[in-house]
């Protein structure tokens, strides 16, 4: 089956720029989509279409994409972004099934 | 806006039935969009359930299809999950979201956006 790749855990010090990466076969052929999610609440979605940003969601997230890698990047992280963050993509084999990666720790240090 | 909210058992005993329901508020679900199920077990990641349109037309999570049922039910702007002989490995939270399916090279592709609060569903005797 199809899987997403992600780093368990990103620390950063409040005011630096956090990146974090999610990496699967067929990101070159599919958008990746990212959420934030806080403890006890649902996911919020923060980027789609690689690099697109939902009205709302503030101009420091920001997407991009190479090859099988897809990076969300936070500049100037704040305190309050600290949360679970979670890419999102679609298979290519052309089976419908949409699929999460295993989630990033993001911690404001 | 468009509001979701799930509501159901929130304790199902092994090898039974798992039903919730999730009602749209601020959006006709006749007027488009799919609809989604997702779940969250306890401490772990996101996994996609399935997916369905007003039409009824569905999409399943190949590794869950077998135990799975999304129906709709436009006049009352709401769609519901069955999941059977469950175990408890099926405890989780389980969110409904409005699911944004969209065809990139000829592929199915889309998001998950708004989401529901979500319910924790335990499956226990």
């Amino acid at each position: 089956s199809y899987e997403l790749t992600q780093p368990p855990s990103v620390s950063v010090s409040p005011g630096q720029t956090a990146r974090i990466t999610c990496s699967g076969d067929a990101l070159p052929k599919q958008y990746a989509y990212w959420y934030q999610q806080k403890p006890g609440q649902a996911p919020v979605l923060v980027i789609y279409k690689d690099s697109e940003r939902p009205s709302g969601i503030p101009e420091r997230f920001s997407g991009s994409s190479s090859g099988t890698t897809v990076t969300l990047t936070i500049s100037g992280v704040q305190a309050e972004d600290e949360a679970d963050y979670y890419c999102q993509s679609a298979d290519s084999s052309g089976t419908p099934n949409w699929v999460f990666g295993g989630g990033t720790k993001l911690t404001v240090l | 806006q468009v509001q979701l909210q799930e509501s159901g058992p929130g304790l199902v005993k092994p090898s039974e039935t798992l039903s919730l329901t999730c009602a749209v508020s601020g959006y006709s679900i006749s007027s488009g969009y799919y609809w989604g199920w997702i779940r969250q077990p306890p401490g772990k990641g996101l996994e996609w359930i399935g997916s369905i349109y007003h039409s009824g037309s569905t999409y399943y999570n190949p590794s869950l299809k077998s135990r799975v049922t999304i129906s709709v039910d436009t006049s009352k702007n709401q769609f519901s999950l069955k999941l059977s002989s469950v175990t408890a490995a099926d405890t989780a939270v389980y969110y409904c979201a409005r699911h944004q399916v969209e065809y990139s090279n000829y592929l199915p592709s889309g998001w998950f956006d708004p989401w529901g609060q979500g319910t924790l569903v335990t499956v226990s005797s």
